[in-house]
Formats: C-alpha cells, sequence, structure tokens
C-alpha cells in the first residue's frame, strides 16, 4: 500500500517568513496530493491540492510543488502570519482523489509573532 | 466546500459501553470515509462506508468492534463497540464526490472526540 512521509515534524519561523513541508509517497499510481491545516479542536480542512499532470499550483500566499520522478511533493506557505500557526497533513491518494487518502504524519507550524 | 456535521461532539463514555457518532452532509455524496486520530497523531482510516452494502474495513479494524452504516448518500453512522481507554480519540468522518465539485475533493467533518474511562 501508499506509504507517506512528511518532515519535518516542528517547524517555528519568524512572522513575514517562508515556511517549507516536505513529503515523499512510494506508490508510483498515487496521481492526487491534497494539503490539509487542522486547528485545534477542528477537523481537517484542505488549503491547496494537486495532481499528477500538473508541477506547481498556487492560491496566494499558498504555493504546491509536486516531483513525480522523486515522489516527492511541497507545501510552501510564504508571508507567514500568526494564523498560519496550526497543524499540517499531506496525503495521497490514486484515481486523482476517487479513492481513500493516505496521511502524512503531520507538520506542527508555530509562527513567532 | 460541503457542510459536514458530526454527533455528538463529544462524549465521555465507561468501559464496555458503545457509542455512535452519526455523520451529516448537507448534499448527496459518493464517497464517506470514518476516520480515527488519536492524540498528537496523524489520521488513520477505519473504512469506507458503501451506501447500500457493507463498509470497506482497513487492515486492523473490524466490522464487530467498528460496525457503520449508510443508509443514504448523506448520512453515515460510526459505532464504537465494547469501548476501552484505547479507544479514546477523535473520530472524523470525511466526504468527497459531490456533483458540484470541480473535482474529488474530499472534506472533514469537525471531529467527535471520545473519552473512555
Amino acid at each position: 500500500g501508499e506509504n507517506v512521509e512528511q518532515h519535518p515534524s516542528t517547524l517555528s519561523v519568524q512572522e513575514g517568513d517562508s515556511a517549507v513541508i516536505k513529503c515523499t509517497y512510494s506508490d508510483s499510481a498515487s496521481n492526487y496530493f491534497p494539503w490539509y491545516k487542522q486547528e485545534l479542536g477542528k477537523g481537517p480542512q484542505l488549503i491547496i491540492d494537486i495532481r499528477s499532470n500538473v508541477g506547481e499550483k498556487k492560491d496566494q500566499r499558498i504555493a504546491v510543488t509536486l516531483n513525480k520522478t522523486a515522489k516527492h511533493f511541497s507545501l510552501h506557505i510564504t508571508e507567514t502570519q500568526p494564523e498560519d500557526s496550526a497543524v499540517y497533513f499531506c496525503a495521497a491518494s490514486s484515481n486523482f482523489g476517487n479513492e481513500k487518502l493516505t496521511f502524512g504524519t503531520g507538520t506542527r507550524l508555530t509562527i513567532i509573532p | 466546500s460541503a457542510v459536514i456535521s458530526q454527533k455528538p461532539s463529544r462524549d465521555i463514555c465507561q468501559r464496555g459501553t458503545s457509542l455512535t457518532i452519526q455523520c451529516q452532509v448537507d448534499s448527496q455524496v459518493t464517497m464517506m470515509f470514518w476516520y480515527r486520530q488519536q492524540p498528537g497523531q496523524s489520521l488513520t482510516l477505519i473504512a469506507t462506508a458503501n451506501q447500500g452494502s457493507e463498509a470497506t474495513y482497513e487492515s486492523g479494524f473490524v466490522i464487530d468492534k467498528f460496525p457503520i452504516s449508510r443508509p443514504n448518500l448523506t448520512f453515515s453512522t460510526l459505532t464504537v463497540s465494547n469501548m476501552s481507554p484505547e479507544d479514546s480519540s477523535i473520530y472524523l468522518c470525511s466526504v468527497g464526490g459531490m456533483n458540484w465539485a470541480a473535482h474529488n475533493e474530499q472534506f472533514f467533518g469537525p471531529g467527535t472526540r471520545l473519552t473512555v474511562l
């Protein structure tokens, strides 16, 4: 089955700086890679996703890159703000998301004011 | 995104008892899933809830412990049976395959926080 590794497990950055979280996956059949943000006491919130036919996707301060050859994808958050503090999870799925998700272990991001 | 509600939002239960968690979506969805998230951990898929047929369970999870129902395209229940303190977790439902969605995004409910004494 699919295995998703995520690094780092914790990340602290100064407000205004950039944050990068990296994930690798094992199953070459995976072609859908969402990122979720989970705030304390809440369910995970989908913030951005990418499909294997695209190398990069941006949405305002958030971007995701995908390297299919190396089987890794990354989340980039620029101009970080205190409200970006949360736990972030990457995930992978086949059939363009029409299958179950396999999650990474999570990254606790803390933005230092 | 879809509006997903879960009931109860939290509960404290005695060992040996059972709890049924409900998940309701405001639109018809193709896919519904149940996850467990232990404190400080990632999400682990328990099963895929199939409408009109038995749920598909992941390795390590069995129907006798986690019976699931999905009577229609907007509702599902997960029962945690014969509970022990090890079952203390957050239980989350997720949905996907909405007709209005551009792609097959999956969205999560707010979760049910279960504590077993």
